[in-house]
């Protein structure tokens, strides 16, 4: 079982670079989750998505964007990378019940 | 939002119990009570989930206060494979509860 998979896994990017970060989930799960892990933090939510073509804003949604096209992808967007998005990246996803899953992370460097 | 409250750490002894406290005195009469924990470099992983009933599962046991205003996460016999850190989060129903605060969790130290 893949469950949810992020890619990539690690990735450095120079200020004022763009990049997406995908994430591919295989359980036909309705709800996907975009968080950020600073050190030393717990998890912050960034978007998140109730179904294919939707999407919401979380708690730090700002210099981000998502799109949810098809219900099995959730992509996160970084337009224009600033250090501040330097963080741990993790996607969750979650049926209609309680239980989110996780991805294993990705680790972005903004320099 | 509703916020909850942990130890940053906690120690314990491997094989022995484990009772990881949680405070969430603003918690309404439709918030969960969910504990994930994050092994080191791993996404967090689900542990368990209750609303007003003591709960167990395979994992752990989740003890609620009557009043709902504290709960406590306990691993019966902790091994160093439990060495985490344990997120203690209120969500709504999942109809309408889209959002986890994570808090910045218990770290647990099991010692061999």
């Amino acid at each position: 079982n893949a469950g949810v998979t992020q890619t990539p896994k690690f990735r450095v990017l120079k200020t004022g670079q763009s990049m997406t970060l995908l994430c591919a989930q295989d359980m036909n799960h309705e709800y996907m989750y975009w968080y950020r892990q600073d050190p030393g933090m717990g998890l912050r939510l960034i978007h998140y998505s109730v179904g294919e073509g939707t999407t919401a804003k979380g708690e730090v949604p700002d210099g981000y964007n998502v799109s949810r096209l098809k219900k099995q992808n959730f992509l996160l967007g970084l337009e224009s990378a600033a250090p501040s998005q330097t963080s741990v990246y993790f996607c969750a996803s979650r049926d209609r019940g309680y239980i989110q899953y996780f991805g294993a992370g990705t680790r972005l460097s903004v320099l | 939002d509703a916020k909850t409250t942990q130890p940053n750490s906690m120690e314990s002894n491997e094989e022995e119990p484990v009772h990881l406290p949680c405070n969430h005195s603003t918690i309404s009469g439709t918030d969960y009570i969910h504990w994930y924990r994050q092994l080191p470099s791993q996404g967090p992983e689900y542990v368990i989930h209750g609303l007003t009933s003591n709960v167990n599962n395979r994992m752990a046991s989740l003890a609620i206060a009557e009043d709902r205003k504290s709960s406590t996460l306990i691993l019966h016999r902790a091994t160093l494979r439990d060495a985490a850190v344990y997120y203690c989060i209120l969500m709504g129903h999942p109809n309408t509860g889209n959002q986890f605060y994570f808090g910045t969790g218990t770290s647990l130290t099991v010692i061999p």
